[in-house]
């Protein structure tokens, strides 16, 4: 079956420091992935794309790393802060279907 | 601010009661997502508009659901015969693939809750 897996617990790092999250899936042959973050209560807000065929974008202090034989992209946030707390959603577009499928999201928690 | 307005922000219903939330796009978004989260998952995928036509439907959207674009404005998403399985975050999302399908992102509103009790 097709999955989407992104690390159900909670990610805490200290102020400062690199965090790093991961998004696995089965199953699909994403022709692009996004990366979203989603504050409690509000709606998911538009990060980062990534095509297949592209292996890293990077915009201020994000990079997303795109890795289509591991069938894995890594989120990576430099220099942390406690406002980039909140949860991150990974999403793949796949030619079977004409919408994002997301996966359900980490939860990053920066300490000051 | 993506700009797009969803209408009620809350609403809370009695099982088997009605219900109709309202999305109001950027005009220029040409597609229109219908997207449902419940806590601590992601948003599920329910339906899209290409401007008025409803091209695809989720098997998450039973006959109690219907979704309009009337014009390729705004969008409404009626549920019937509400359930309490029903309750969830209902988000809106227009998109504007210029570039191909995937390529554009999507512009989440702030979404309407819906509890049914």
């Amino acid at each position: 079956s097709q999955k989407i897996e992104q690390n159900s617990e909670a990610l805490n790092i200290q102020e400062g420091k690199t965090a790093t999250l991961t998004c696995n899936y089965t199953n699909y042959s994403p022709a692009y992935l996004q990366w979203y973050r989603q504050d409690p209560g509000r709606g998911p807000v538009f990060l980062l794309l990534i095509r297949e065929n592209e292996k890293e974008k990077r915009k201020e202090r994000l990079k997303v790393t795109f890795d289509t034989t591991l069938k894995q992209s890594l989120f990576h946030i430099t220099a942390s802060q406690p406002a980039d707390s909140a949860t991150y959603l990974c999403a793949l577009f796949h030619t079977g279907r004409r919408a994002l499928t997301f996966g359900s999201g980490t939860r990053l928690q920066v300490q000051p | 601010d993506t700009g797009v307005s969803q209408d009620p922000r809350h609403k809370i219903t009695k099982r088997g009661q009605n219900v109709t939330f309202r999305c109001d796009p950027i005009s220029e978004h040409n597609r229109l997502y219908w997207y449902r989260q419940t806590l601590g998952q992601g948003p599920e995928f329910l339906t899209y508009f290409q401007n008025e036509a409803q091209l695809e439907k989720s098997r998450l959207l039973s006959d109690r659901f219907s979704a309009e674009r009337p014009k390729g404005s705004f969008s409404t998403l009626e549920i019937q015969r509400t359930e309490q399985g029903d309750s969830a975050m209902y988000l809106c999302a227009p998109s504007l693939d210029s570039g191909g399908w995937g390529t554009g992102e999507l512009f989440f509103g702030e979404g309407s809750r819906l509890t049914v009790l």
